[in-house]
């Protein structure tokens, strides 16, 4: 079982606010990192360290952490938001990182 | 422009190895760390191996200790998992990916489009 724990699945309405979450231990000491994936297409980065998005992610996508749960919230959810978002982080040991299961978000 | 291409994938035997490679180009290779990870069909993610900038740090799954070995070779700006004694369980699609740090512990930002391996007999 993954040590990072993710919903499975959730909706969100057209242009509203989703949250996705994901819990575990290691996350009150790292931060975590969170991935779109789409259909066929490789993971994309879109937030990493306290709430840094790299180039070309766009500002509808943000990321925050409270105690042992971190957040991606995606604000004003576009059809092409909709994908499987990962989460990941690493551990202690300075060597290992492990993700999330996944949440599958659908935009009706 | 950031590109990984892997290459090496196929259909192998129980038992059997297969080794992995995976070309970087468009940043400066041995200033990065990197990771392998792959993705059964129809499952999620899950990190397999990462190694440091030079080669100092390596880190490895569980589901994987023993049986794969990461390596790279800075001067070819090359990657490689050696997979050994492959089980039906280690088909997946896998994938490189660039870290955004020296560290295996980091943030793979980059990936490959990645090589499939599927363990069959």
């Amino acid at each position: 079982s993954s040590e990072l724990t993710q919903d499975p699945a959730v909706s969100v309405a057209l242009g509203q606010t989703v949250r996705i979450t994901c819990q575990g231990d290691r996350l009150r000491s790292y931060y975590a990192s969170w991935y779109q994936q789409k259909p066929g297409q490789a993971p994309v980065l879109v937030i990493h360290g306290k709430n840094s998005r790299p180039s070309g992610i766009p500002d509808r996508f943000s990321g925050s952490s409270s105690g042992n749960t971190a957040s991606l919230t995606i604000t004003g959810a576009q059809a092409e938001d909709e994908a499987d978002y990962y989460c990941n982080s690493r551990d202690s040991s300075g060597n290992h990182l492990v993700f999330g299961g996944g949440t599958k978000v659908t935009v009706l | 422009e950031v590109q990984l291409v892997e290459s090496g994938g196929g259909l192998v035997q129980p038992g059997r190895s297969l080794r992995l490679s995976c070309a970087a180009s468009g940043f400066t290779f041995d200033d990065y760390a990197m990771h392998w990870v792959r993705q059964a069909p129809g499952k999620g993610l899950e990190w397999v191996s990462g190694i440091s900038w030079n080669s100092g740090t390596i880190g490895y799954a569980d589901s994987v200790k023993g049986r794969f070995t990461i390596s790279r070779d800075n001067a070819k700006n090359s990657l490689y998992l050696q997979m050994n004694s492959l089980r039906a369980e280690d088909t997946a699609l896998y994938y490189c990916a660039k870290d955004l740090s020296i560290e295996v512990a980091g943030t793979p930002d980059y990936w490959g489009q990645g090589a499939l391996v599927t363990v069959s007999s």
